[in-house]
């Protein structure tokens, strides 16, 4: 069975750090492909990045960066030098080759202060 | 413009009323879905359709049923909708491939009373 866990329910920074959003993974598949995923206060929901299980290299986009850690069954979020505007709740999420739709986490909130 | 688009943005029902929300995508993807977000953001899918046909059917109460005239549109209509049907439901689009990420429509939001 896939499954996605994301155990920080909610995580408070300062402006202009980094932060790490953690997040696990189970799958049979031998080949799948992870995601984050950010949803504003809006409500609109985006794709942020996404990490192949077959390419150790870390995916990285904008400030964006994957930390993926195969062994452990890991794919952390990184977000460096954080903007107020990146507070929102993120969503990781996992696709095997077997499946036909992506399992979502129960998302980590994000609060971004001044 | 090339999105997926979802109407009503918010309904305000009664229970025991039937109601349908429409959603387009103009990306030219082959495969739409439905999902359930609750009060606590958590995502539940819902139906899938793969180019008309329907691919993921989860465990969902009978009267929730998905209607696709075509792989661009994927309507939800729920029959006589009780309060914990309150929620905002999200259509999501996506090209073929497990690699391939969603593209989501900005949400429907019904409240029951």
């Amino acid at each position: 069975a896939q499954k996605v866990t994301q155990t920080q329910t909610s995580i408070s920074v300062v402006e202009k750090t980094t932060v790490t959003m953690d997040c696990v993974y189970e799958t049979r598949d031998s080949s799948y492909f992870l995601f984050w995923y950010k949803q504003t206060a809006s409500g609109e929901i985006v794709f942020l990045i996404r990490q192949d299980s077959y390419k150790k290299e870390n995916a990285t986009v904008g400030h964006y960066s994957l930390n993926f850690q195969k062994p452990k069954s890991s794919i952390g979020l990184i977000i460096t030098a954080t903007q107020i505007e990146d507070s929102a709740v993120y969503f990781c999420a996992m696709r095997g080759n077997s499946n036909n739709r992506i399992f979502f986490g129960d998302g980590t909130q994000l609060v971004v202060k001044p | 413009e090339t999105a997926v688009f979802q109407t009503p943005n918010y309904h305000v029902t009664q229970v025991g009323n039937e109601v349908s929300f429409n959603c387009k995508q103009t990306l030219g993807h082959d495969t739409m879905y439905w999902y359930k977000q609750d009060s606590k953001k958590l995502l539940k899918i819902m139906f899938s359709y793969n180019n008309k046909q329907l691919i993921v059917n989860e465990t969902v109460p009978r009267r929730f049923s998905p209607q696709s005239s075509d792989k661009a549109h994927l309507n939800l209509r729920i029959k006589s909708v009780e309060p914990e049907d309150s929620a905002v439901y999200l259509c999501a689009s996506s090209p073929p491939g497990p690699n391939s990420d969603y593209t989501f429509g900005s949400g429907t939001r019904l409240l029951v009373i």
